[in-house]
């Protein structure tokens, strides 16, 4: 499988800051996403990235993508307590497949 | 804005008992999936439908779970004989095409097996 596995496993930062999440995945993808979830709830979409991009922005949020390295960043800016959460990058499970698989996460803790 | 939808939200079953998990997707997407996290573990795939039929499963899909998509909305999935071990969240998921699409996940369901 493509697992992809995030670090830090956790990260405690002040309102204000800027937060980098790590993710590493084992083969070729075609694309790579990252879920947010809040305790207990199911998880949300935050951004996509293609195998043919290299950086992506949506608001708040940076993604970049190296695939010679097979890893891939997300990078919250100007955290606020509500991005408290965890953050996984997602692949998928077969490559011609569509499931996705997720890391164990980077659980956010945003203090104000 | 469009959600999947599962009930219900908290099931408590005895262990050996059969349990049917329900989701209604969104309407016009064409794959769905299950997902589990065990508390504090991370979410695992379990398997994907498309098409009236499994496309993907992983190990833990195994002969004691099954799903089913009895009509055009609802997504179930069936646990025959509970264990302890599966008590978990679970989480219904669907996406509207193939590859490089979202998927879009419902708020779970906490079985607890007891």
């Amino acid at each position: 499988s493509q697992q992809g596995e995030e670090d830090p496993q956790a990260l405690s930062i002040q309102e204000g800051e800027n937060a980098t999440m790590n993710c590493s995945y084992k083969t070729s993808i075609n694309n790579l996403q990252w879920y947010r979830q809040n305790s207990g709830r199911g998880l949300v979409h935050l951004i996509l990235i293609r195998s043919n991009e290299r950086e992506k922005h949506s608001g708040r949020l940076r993604v970049t993508l190296d695939t010679s390295k097979k890893s891939s960043s997300l990078l919250i800016t100007a955290s606020r307590a509500a991005d408290t959460a965890s953050y996984f990058c997602a692949t998928f499970y077969n490559q011609a497949g569509t499931a996705l698989i997720f890391g164990k996460g980077t659980t956010l803790s945003v203090s104000s | 804005e469009p959600e999947v939808t599962q009930t219900p939200s908290h099931q408590v079953t005895q262990m050996g008992q059969e349990v049917i998990l329900r989701c209604v997707p969104i309407s016009n997407h064409l794959y769905f999936y299950w997902y589990r996290q065990i508390l504090g573990q991370k979410v695992e795939f379990l398997v994907s439908f498309y098409n009236n039929e499994i496309s993907e499963k992983s190990e833990i899909f195994d002969d004691q779970f099954s799903v089913e998509r009895p009509d055009g909305s609802n997504f179930t999935l069936k646990i025959r004989s509970t264990k302890l071990e599966d008590s978990a969240m679970y989480f219904c998921a669907s996406s509207e095409a193939r590859s490089g699409t979202e998927a879009f996940f419902g708020q779970g369901t906490r079985l607890t097996v007891v």
